[in-house]
């Protein structure tokens, strides 16, 4: 199996603030990479799919890049509600794995 | 817009089985490749199975291989995700999920909160 591996898992911002998070695959997955935004409470929301390709509807200040094994999940501006739990996940391989989860809570 | 309405929350048993539904709305079930996730409380996110478009089968994950099968109904366009042999360790809520491209997430459920407790 693709293991995929967040860093960091929790993080801590401000409004305004400029974060990025990681996420490493255990081997090559090309670009096969999907990040997802999750709420308490409520269903996953996809943000980013072929690892740089942003999802209708989703700000631009949410942006994606990397391939083959490390990737990157950058949101400037942050606003009130990017509060959130993210999510990496491949899509190269059976099984389809996701990472660990990095929370971001207010500072 | 695809949109996908997921049956109730359950309780159940240890050692019963479960089956979750999923009405598609939008597309039909064919065209689309379903897959299955779900969360255990306070956890991540874990992928139970879906369809494989290259291959047209189901394909599982090795843990839950021999105790899930997916299944869809054509004329009511739904999904369903059966798991048998629940275990407490089951309790988590179950999404079903699927996307304009192969093995895309787009469209979730709005989750299956299933309980194993005696």
């Amino acid at each position: 199996d693709i293991q995929m591996t967040q860093s960091p898992s929790s993080l801590s911002a401000s409004v305004g603030d400029r974060v990025t998070i990681t996420c490493r695959a255990s081997q090559g997955i090309v670009n096969y990479l999907a990040w997802f935004q999750q709420k308490p409470g409520k269903a996953p929301k996809s943000l980013i799919y072929a690892a740089t390709n942003l999802q209708s509807g989703v700000p631009s200040r949410f942006s994606g890049g990397g391939s083959g094994t490390d990737f990157t999940l950058s949101i400037s501006n942050l606003q009130p509600e990017d509060f959130a739990t993210y999510y990496c996940q491949q899509y190269n391989r059976y099984p389809i794995t996701f990472g660990q989860g990095t929370r971001l809570e207010i500072k | 817009q695809v949109q996908l309405v997921q049956s109730g929350a359950e309780v159940m048993k240890p050692g019963a089985s479960v089956k979750v539904s999923c009405k598609v709305s939008g597309d039909t079930v064919t065209a689309l490749s379903m897959h299955w996730v779900r969360q255990a409380p306070g956890k991540g996110l874990e992928w139970l199975g879906g369809f494989d478009p290259v291959e047209r089968e189901r394909v599982y994950a090795q843990e839950f291989q021999g105790r899930v099968t997916m299944t869809e109904d054509t004329s009511t366009d739904t999904a369903y995700m059966e798991l048998n042999s629940l275990r407490s360790e089951d309790t988590a809520m179950y999404f079903c999920v699927t996307g304009a491209a192969p093995d895309s997430f787009d469209f979730w459920g709005q989750g299956t909160m299933v309980t194993v407790s005696s």
